[in-house]
């Protein structure tokens, strides 16, 4: 069975940093492109970012482009997403997504950036 | 403001056949496919439709999606009350490098 579990998020300052992380098990991580999606409270989806299978591509949303960096480690089977900078709108959950066409996604990390 | 637009609601009764829509641009659906996204109160995302028009293993058969040119849509058969979530069209885009998705459509079961 596919599981995506996320962790790390919390309540944080404006300005402040936090590292997400995703644990994958139940299918060949290394085989698969992976995303941050995010979900505002009461708002819809925004993808936040992807990494190819190697790490070599990735991408970002402008909204997070140098603030965030996607990351991952195919021997841990894990993905991670450093947040630097952070701004009240990035305020959401966070959800760790597999593949190319966001096939599984995990139940989420809250993320609220308040002072 | 979401790149891709869907109609903030829909309704229908148990029984009826409901569409929802979702328009985007040559950037997007345009040139590539589309997938659907079913969303329950309370719960992460879940794919309903892929590659525009396929539905993943455990999709019952009365989802069912298509798209043409740069627009695409969703239809839901024999309508059910579990049916009532909200639904996320979303495609990749060339001129973004990156997903882009609909602001989500409100399905109720009247």
């Amino acid at each position: 069975e596919v599981q995506l579990v996320e962790s790390g998020g919390g309540l944080v300052q404006p300005g402040g940093s936090l590292r997400l992380s995703c644990a994958a098990s139940g299918f060949t991580f290394s085989g698969y492109e992976m995303n941050w999606v995010r979900q505002a409270p009461g708002k819809g989806l925004e993808w936040v970012s992807y990494i190819s299978t190697s790490d070599r591509t990735v991408y970002y949303a402008d909204s997070v482009k140098g603030r965030f960096t996607i990351s991952r480690d195919n021997a841990k089977n894990s993905l991670y997403l450093q947040m630097n900078s952070l701004r009240v709108e990035d305020t959401a959950v966070y959800h760790c997504v597999r593949g190319g066409i966001l096939d599984y996604w995990g139940q989420g990390t809250l993320v609220t950036v308040s002072s | 403001q979401s790149v891709l637009t869907q109609s903030p609601s829909a309704s229908g009764t148990p029984g009826q056949r409901v569409t929802i829509s979702c328009s985007g641009s040559n950037s997007n659906i345009g040139s590539t496919t589309v997938s659907w996204y079913q969303q329950l109160p309370g719960t992460a995302p879940k794919l309903l439709i892929y590659n525009s028009n396929q539905r993943p293993s455990g999709v019952p058969d009365r989802f069912s999606g298509s798209k043409f040119g740069t627009s695409a849509s969703l239809a839901v058969s024999e309508l059910q009350s579990e049916d009532e979530a909200d639904y996320y069209c979303a495609a990749w885009d060339d001129s973004l490098t990156g997903w882009v998705f609909g602001g989500g459509t409100k399905l109720t079961v009247l």
